[in-house]
Parts: structure tokens; C-alpha cells; sequence
């Protein structure tokens, strides 16, 4: 099966510009994740979707940051305005059941 | 929430056996996990443990899980230089209608040559 796809693969951005990152997850996986990985930390969950609904949004800065899910398919994280701490690498995850997560190879941001 | 820990580095010799330790603090976990992510790539399932059971052998890989004292162990049998990698261990746990993984911080592991 075709594995969980995330673009673009690398970003550089001015602080305050805004950004924009987009995954398709596995076929019929329902649910997706979308992760923070700071340099030097394990992945943070910021936000997970059930279909196309939000299940859990507690962890995404929502001044900044917002996630939708359209049709229950592809997905898209947005940050707007960007700022330094942003920097890190967003992985997109999805699974069928809950269970063993599959990650895309992730979108690294660097804020400048 | 649930708080997940390890060891940051570990560096063993090609063929030596290497030994990846986690504790967790959230007894309600159902299925552990670990993943190994390469530079610049996302992280890949290795193997994971349902909480009922105290170890799971798959090739190389052994899981061990101490419920009782929260510790989770991950041994890498004849450890190869493509080994080398950072370790995440996961913990999963139901809650609010959603299920989710918390991760530790990663052990990065160096095996040499």
C-alpha cells in the first residue's frame, strides 16, 4: 500500500509569513495526526481528526495555528503567523484502527 | 497527562546486543510501542506490546515489559551498524473518545563499527 504523503518535504520561511503543509494519508485510514517534532524531542500531537471531524485540538496553538480535513481525505496544518519556535519537523500519521500509526517523512520548517 | 522517558544515548559495538529502556507513568495503557526514525525520515513501526503481556520476540527485536514498574525495554539482538538510528518508545492510551500515542524524547542509538 502506498504509504502516508506529506509535501512540501522542506520550507524556509520568515517569522511572521505564513505556511502551509499538506498530507494524504494511507486509503480508508480514518484517522489522522498531525505531529510536532522539535530538533532534539519526541513527536507532539497537535491535533487528530476522525474522518473529517476534530477528536482532539487541546495541544494546537489556535491563535496561530488551524488544521481542516475536507471530505475526510487530505489534510492541511497552517500556521499564520509563523514565529522562531515554530521551527521543527510536522509528520502527518494515520491508522485504520488507533493502532501502530503510520508517519509520513514529515515536513521540515525552519522559521528565520 | 502521560509522561514517558528514556535514556537519550546509547552506544554499543557491531554484534553486541543493545538495550533501549522507557518508563511511562499512565497505568491505563493499552498497547506500547517502538518506533525508529532514520535522519531526515519519519518514524517507522519496529514492533509493540499489548499490555496483558510481559515480552514479544520478533527476530532481533525483544520487547520486555515490566506492568508493574511501568518499564518497558526494547533488546536489538547482533546490533548492525544500520541500526544506528534514534529509538522512540510510545505509549498509547484511550481517552475522551479518541486514542493516542505519547512519545519519550527518543534514544539515539550509535553502534560502532
Amino acid at each position: 500500500e502506498a504509504g502516508v504523503a506529506q509535501s512540501p518535504r522542506y520550507k524556509i520561511i520568515e517569522k511572521r509569513q505564513s505556511v502551509a503543509f499538506w498530507c494524504n494519508p494511507i486509503s480508508g485510514h480514518a484517522t489522522l495526526y498531525w505531529y510536532q517534532q522539535i530538533l532534539g524531542q519526541g513527536p507532539k500531537l497537535l491535533i487528530q481528526f476522525q474522518n473529517n471531524g476534530v477528536v482532539d485540538d487541546s495541544q494546537l496553538p489556535k491563535d496561530r495555528f488551524s488544521a481542516e480535513r475536507l471530505k475526510g481525505v487530505d489534510s492541511t496544518l497552517k500556521i499564520q503567523p509563523a514565529k522562531l519556535e515554530d521551527s521543527a519537523v510536522y509528520l502527518c500519521a494515520s491508522s485504520l484502527s488507533g493502532l501502530g500509526y503510520t508517519f509520513g517523512s514529515g515536513t521540515r520548517l525552519t522559521v528565520v | 497527562g502521560e509522561d514517558v522517558e528514556q535514556s537519550l544515548f546509547l552506544s554499543v559495538r557491531e554484534g553486541d546486543s543493545s538495550v533501549i529502556n522507557c518508563t511511562y507513568t499512565d497505568s491505563s495503557s493499552t498497547y506500547l510501542y517502538w518506533y525508529k526514525q532514520e535522519p531526515g525520515a519519519g518514524l517507522q513501526l519496529l514492533t509493540y506490546i499489548f499490555s496483558n503481556m510481559d515480552m514479544k520476540q520478533d527476530q532481533r527485536l525483544t520487547v520486555l515489559l515490566n506492568k508493574k514498574d511501568k518499564h518497558l525495554s526494547l533488546r536489538i539482538a547482533d546490533t548492525q551498524t544500520g541500526d544506528s538510528a534514534i529509538y522512540f518508545c510510545a505509549v498509547g492510551a484511550s481517552g475522551a473518545g479518541s486514542y493516542q500515542l505519547t512519545f519519550g524524547k527518543g534514544t539515539k542509538l550509535s553502534v560502532i563499527p
